[in-house]
């Protein structure tokens, strides 16, 4: 059973770095696969922030692209997000998922989400 | 960029049809996937490619396509199935992938 686990601070402040990692268990992210984040502003809708290979390669949605860092770390098999300049429009829950075997763009296992505020 | 429209809110009587539906350019080419949103959980795919279903998901549920609407039809709605839906696909133009504004569907 593929399971995603998001960590990180629940609170950052304006101009500052947000930084998420999501920690894989029940399959091994070296197979293979794109790894997503996906944020969700509280009562608003999805937003795909980006995904990545397990060799590295990357995809970014154009409107974050400037202040959006992924990165993995097959060894503890876990990838991380980095947002930078943080502002009070990006807080949300933030979801790691797993596409489907049939399309990278599919997400068929996401974690449960964490909530990150952007407050002074 | 391209964008996915869909309408705010539906609703439906227990056990009858209803479909949600999405539109936008990117669906002339790529095949919109579905998922069902319930509060405070994780969204969950219900529908993918052509009109395909994941482990676990009724059958009740199915997808189309024509043109650049792609539609997800319950049949026989059940109470469990309230909750938001949201429309998604791959941008033809980049390698960006696109959510729908969601659907909040309510069973009466």
């Amino acid at each position: 059973q593929v399971q995603l686990q998001e960590s990180g601070p629940g609170l950052v402040k304006p101009s500052e770095t947000l930084s998420l990692t999501c920690v894989v268990s029940g399959y091994s992210i070296s197979s293979g696969y794109y790894w997503g984040w996906i944020r969700q502003p509280p009562g608003k809708g999805l937003e795909w922030i980006g995904s990545i290979y397990h060799s590295g390669s990357t995809y970014y949605n154009p409107s974050l692209k400037s202040r959006v860092t992924i990165s993995v770390d097959t060894s503890k098999n876990q990838f991380s997000l980095k947002l930078s300049s943080v502002t009070a429009a990006d807080t949300a829950i933030y979801h790691c998922a797993r596409p489907h075997t049939t399309g990278w763009y599919y997400f068929e296992y996401w974690g449960q989400g964490t909530l990150v505020t952007v407050s002074s | 960029s391209s964008e996915l429209t869909q309408d705010p809110a539906v609703s439906v009587a227990l056990g009858q049809t209803v479909r949600i539906t999405c539109q936008g350019d990117s669906l002339r080419s790529y095949y919109a996937s579905w998922y069902q949103q319930k509060p405070g959980q994780a969204p969950v795919l219900v529908i993918y490619g052509k009109n395909n279903r994941p482990s676990g998901i009724p059958d009740r549920f199915s997808g189309s396509s024509s043109g650049n609407t792609a539609s997800l039809t319950i049949t026989g709605a059940q109470a469990e199935d309230e909750g938001d839906y949201f429309c998604s696909s791959r941008d033809s133009i980049n390698n960006d992938v696109l959510f729908g504004g969601g659907t909040k569907l309510t069973v009466l």
